[in-house]
């Protein structure tokens, strides 16, 4: 079983409208969870920190539920320039060092 | 501010070569990850360096070494070359927090 595992999609958005998805993660002792984003042939750039209390910034919300171990990414009003791959990243943090452990991506393609 | 540097940008070598890779971390950040993501997949974690030394690594041969320089640069080394080793090497920089930024990458191509 992958330690973090995401549906890859592509899932096909209309411009304005709503989409979430979610990643599941195997490690109970993930103490740090991340989104980030990916364009085509790009570098990873952090969308944003979870929390267990959620978080939003502008269009884009965040949920952790640590009981089921999984995180949330949901985009409204949708714009093109969202089409990218979403990468769902945990971190368990240890004296040595705090590696990225990323799901395989969910690809969002939105659409006029 | 110069954000994380790499280089080169693409590289082609053939089965058995040996490669190196380098990266400049961001100005103020002292600790160096280096990933490793096939086509279609998310980045794996090879090995992360701090004052010089390797400090975690992930499932990874020894055919993959690095190295941190005392001005917190790093290089990532890969012997006997494999065809499965085509990918884009992508080099992360963070100082005491968390938040790792990332480089442009590395696209290796292994004929």
């Amino acid at each position: 079983r992958k330690e973090v595992e995401q549906d890859p999609g592509p899932f096909n958005v209309p411009e304005g409208a709503t989409v979430a998805f979610n990643c599941t993660y195997s490690n109970s002792a993930s103490q740090s969870f991340f989104w980030y984003r990916q364009d085509c042939r790009k570098e990873p750039k952090l969308l944003m920190s979870v929390y267990s209390s959620g978080n939003e910034d502008g269009r884009f919300t965040a949920q952790l539920n640590r009981a089921s171990q999984y995180i949330s990414l949901l985009i409204r009003d949708s714009k093109l320039s969202d089409s990218a791959t979403y990468l769902c990243v945990v971190s368990l943090i240890k004296a040595a060092g705090n590696k990225l452990t990323f799901g395989g991506g969910t690809r969002v393609l939105v659409k006029p | 501010d110069a954000g994380v540097t790499q280089s080169p940008t693409h590289l082609i070598k053939t089965r058995g070569q040996q490669v190196t890779l380098r990266c400049s971390p961001k100005s103020g950040h002292d600790t160096v990850s280096w990933y490793q993501q096939a086509l279609g997949q998310g980045p794996q974690f090879i090995f992360q360096y701090y004052e010089e030394e390797e400090r975690q690594r992930g499932n990874f041969p020894d055919r993959f070494s690095g190295h941190q320089f005392p001005n917190y640069s790093s290089e990532l080394n890969v012997n006997a070359l494999l065809l499965g080793d085509s990918a884009l090497y992508l080099c992360a920089s963070r100082a005491g927090g968390e938040t790792q930024y990332f480089g442009p990458g590395t696209r290796l191509l292994v004929l």
